[in-house]
């Protein structure tokens, strides 16, 4: 098993369309969480951490599972913009070094 | 407040060659990570160094590979001699916390 895993896609919605990407994780004990954006040949961007209480950002809504261990990213009323790869970034536990294990990355496809 | 810059952005290089890339962090970030994307795949941790202390550099993928951060700023990954799976794009990305901030990468291509 992978250690972070997602659905590649793409996910091909509308604008206006709500979207869900899951993110399975395989170290019980990870300590942080995040979710990035990748645009197509640029560098990740970070979108937002994902905390145990969950939390969010304008249209965007981050939770963490930890009995199942998977973090989610919903995407209420998308716009044409948030067309991207989303990566999932999980931090294992580990004295001063973190070392984040990305995901594959989710694409998203937001056509009008 | 200027981001992370790598340079070059992109390197074509024979099989064989020297290539040394440089990253410049976000000043004040101690931190510095460098990460490798091969195409397909998923984005893979090199190293980490904490100021000119190299953290961990258990994602090294052999001893061609040399970072070094003198001085605890700007950083360069010098691989030598490149072989073709080292091809790839090649992120550095700073932070102060856990939030590491990206910079634009260099793809290298090794022919």
């Amino acid at each position: 098993r992978k250690e972070v895993e997602q659905d590649p896609g793409p996910f091909n919605v509308p604008e206006g369309a709500t979207v869900a990407f899951n993110c399975t994780y395989s170290n019980s004990a990870s300590q942080s969480f995040f979710w990035y954006r990748q645009d197509c040949r640029k560098e990740p961007k970070l979108l937002m951490s994902v905390y145990s209480s969950g939390n969010e950002d304008g249209r965007f809504t981050a939770q963490l599972n930890r009995a199942s261990q998977y973090i989610s990213l919903l995407i209420r009323d998308s716009k044409l913009s948030d067309s991207a790869t989303y990566l999932c970034v999980v931090n294992p536990p580990g004295g001063g070094s973190y070392i984040p294990t990305f995901g594959r990355g989710t694409s998203l496809i937001v056509h009008p | 407040e200027a981001g992370v810059t790598q340079f070059p952005s992109h390197s074509v290089i024979e099989k064989g060659q020297t290539v040394t890339l440089r990253c410049d962090p976000i000043s004040g970030h101690d931190n510095l990570y460098w990460y490798r994307r091969v195409m397909g795949k998923e984005i893979k941790f090199l190293l980490h160094f904490v100021k000119e202390s190299k953290q961990d550099e258990s994602g090294m993928p052999n001893n061609r590979f040399l970072a070094e951060r003198t001085g605890g700023t700007y950083s360069t990954l010098k691989v030598q001699p490149a072989e073709l799976e080292d091809s790839g794009v090649y992120f550095c990305a700073s932070s102060h916390g856990l939030s590491q901030y990206f910079g634009p990468g260099t793809r290298l291509t090794v022919t």
